[in-house]
């Protein structure tokens, strides 16, 4: 069984600045996709960034990006230029390859909550 | 993207009755939607795998008959929490994602409120 860890219950972050949010997993599997999801006040999940687990380049969409360590097991998210909409509890998630990539079931991690402070 | 409508957002009924809770998959045909239950400022805890045209995988601990899903069509799956007492308060969320797109991620509905009284 998988299991994904944050160990960071709660963060802030002043506007405009750099923050790394922390995920440490546990796997045999060999191919497996790992994600960033974002769930604001409002409480609707977002899919944040994706990273495949054979790729060694790390993911970036726009001011978000991924330090992918394979080998250490870890899968932390860096959000660049803080803005107040960034503020919501962030959930890094495991996903096994799946042949037919249907939806295959995600292991989440506790989260974190992120405050972005003006 | 792919659109996941949820309904109701928020739901109180009294305790002794059921209630329904709807995942549409608007813009795509899902044959697999997920059923999470969240308490506040946790994680989520999925309930079980809806799969169409079959039975609900459920996971361990998750009352089958307390939590009936159904997932009658490739656009719709619906849990229902029968007999709902206090303790079934919380947020429960569906998820799915298009068809082989399953490694890109799930798109989530907004979640419903379900307060017990």
């Amino acid at each position: 069984a998988q299991t994904v860890t944050q160990s960071q219950p709660e963060m802030s972050v002043q506007e405009a600045e750099t923050v790394t949010l922390s995920c440490t997993y546990d796997t045999s599997e060999s191919n497996y996709y790992l994600f960033w999801y974002k769930q604001p006040p409002s409480r609707q999940m977002i899919l944040v960034i994706r990273q495949e687990a054979y790729k060694q380049q790390n993911a970036t969409e726009n001011r978000f990006s991924v330090n992918f360590q394979k080998a250490a097991k870890s899968f932390s998210l860096k959000i660049s230029d803080s803005q107040l909409g960034d503020t919501a509890m962030y959930f890094c998630a495991f996903m096994k390859q799946r042949r037919y990539t249907n939806a295959g079931k995600s292991t989440f991690g506790d989260g974190t909550t992120l405050t972005v402070k003006p | 993207g792919a659109v996941v409508s949820q309904h109701p957002s928020r739901v109180i009924c009294k305790s002794g009755t059921s209630v329904k809770i709807e995942c549409r998959s608007l813009d795509f045909q899902a044959t697999t939607m997920f059923w999470y239950r969240q308490f506040p400022k946790q994680s989520l805890m999925l309930m079980a795998t809806s799969n169409e045209g079959s039975k609900a995988t459920y996971e361990q601990g998750v009352e089958k008959d307390k939590f009936l899903i159904n997932h009658a069509s490739l656009t719709l799956s619906t849990l229902t929490v029968t007999s709902a007492h206090p303790e079934d308060s919380s947020f429960y969320i569906c998820s799915a994602s298009r068809p082989g797109q399953g490694n890109y991620g799930y798109t989530f509905g907004s979640g419903t409120r379900l307060t017990v009284v």
